[in-house]
């Protein structure tokens, strides 16, 4: 049964800890995004890696660190430095023909609550 | 600055009915238009994908435009069921861009009444 798994679904922290939330895919795609959604904005783009052991920052990176060690998987940390970590992440991953980005399928999403 | 747009922001409508669903964009140069379908609480399924020489594509009862010389795109829904509720998002990817290159708007979320 192919597709893309985040594991937990709900996850409670306190503020100032670190804590990592888990992507896996085995769909065999070569690229993997981290998002991060807010009530009422679009999804947007905090890590991307193309390949593994490499990644990119996205347009909010800050207060977010990733790995990509492994093809099937992308774990994202939040860490203490993120202002606002309450969110609902999700994670997707693709095939990449050259700079052009195929169809994202995403995992079901972590719903971090920080308090 | 690349932009999109989507009215209406949220949409009530009655089981059995069609409606549609706009999406306006200033991304440029232009490679793809996407629409996606989220139910709450979940993550994005993808729905249809439009290149800038396809002006519809369809997905049984969802029917995607593209209009590249105005910029505007609709997903038009037929015969609504109460599994259609549920937020809609467009996104636009730059010609060349990478993964930074998709541009997502903010969804409408469309709920429908028995």
């Amino acid at each position: 049964d192919g597709g893309i798994t985040q594991s937990p679904k709900y996850l409670f922290r306190k503020e100032g800890q670190n804590v990592t939330l888990s992507c896996e895919q085995n769909l065999n795609h070569d690229a993997m995004y981290w998002y991060r959604q807010d009530p009422g904005q679009g999804l947007r783009l905090i890590y991307y890696s193309q390949i593994v052991n490499d990644f990119q920052k996205g347009d909010i990176a800050e207060g977010y660190s990733v790995s990509r060690e492994k093809k099937e998987s992308f774990p994202l940390t939040v860490t203490s430095a993120q202002k606002n970590p309450t969110a609902f992440y999700l994670c997707a991953s693709s095939i990449v023909g050259g700079s052009r980005i195929g169809e994202q399928y995403f995992g079901p999403g972590t719903r971090l609550t920080v308090t | 600055k690349n932009q999109v747009e989507q009215s209406p922001q949220s949409l009530i409508i009655l089981e059995g009915k069609n409606c549609t669903l706009q999406c306006n964009y200033t991304v440029s140069p232009f490679s793809n238009l996407r629409w996606y379908k989220q139910d709450t609480g979940r993550g994005p399924v993808s729905l249809t994908i439009m290149t800038f020489s396809e002006n519809t594509k369809s997905n049984g009862r969802y029917t995607a435009t593209l209009d590249a010389d105005t910029k505007q795109s609709s997903l038009h829904i037929t015969a609504s069921q109460l599994s259609d509720s549920a937020s809609y998002i467009c996104v636009v990817s730059v010609s060349g861009g990478g993964a930074d290159g998709l541009t997502f708007g903010k969804g409408t979320h469309l709920i429908i009444q028995p």
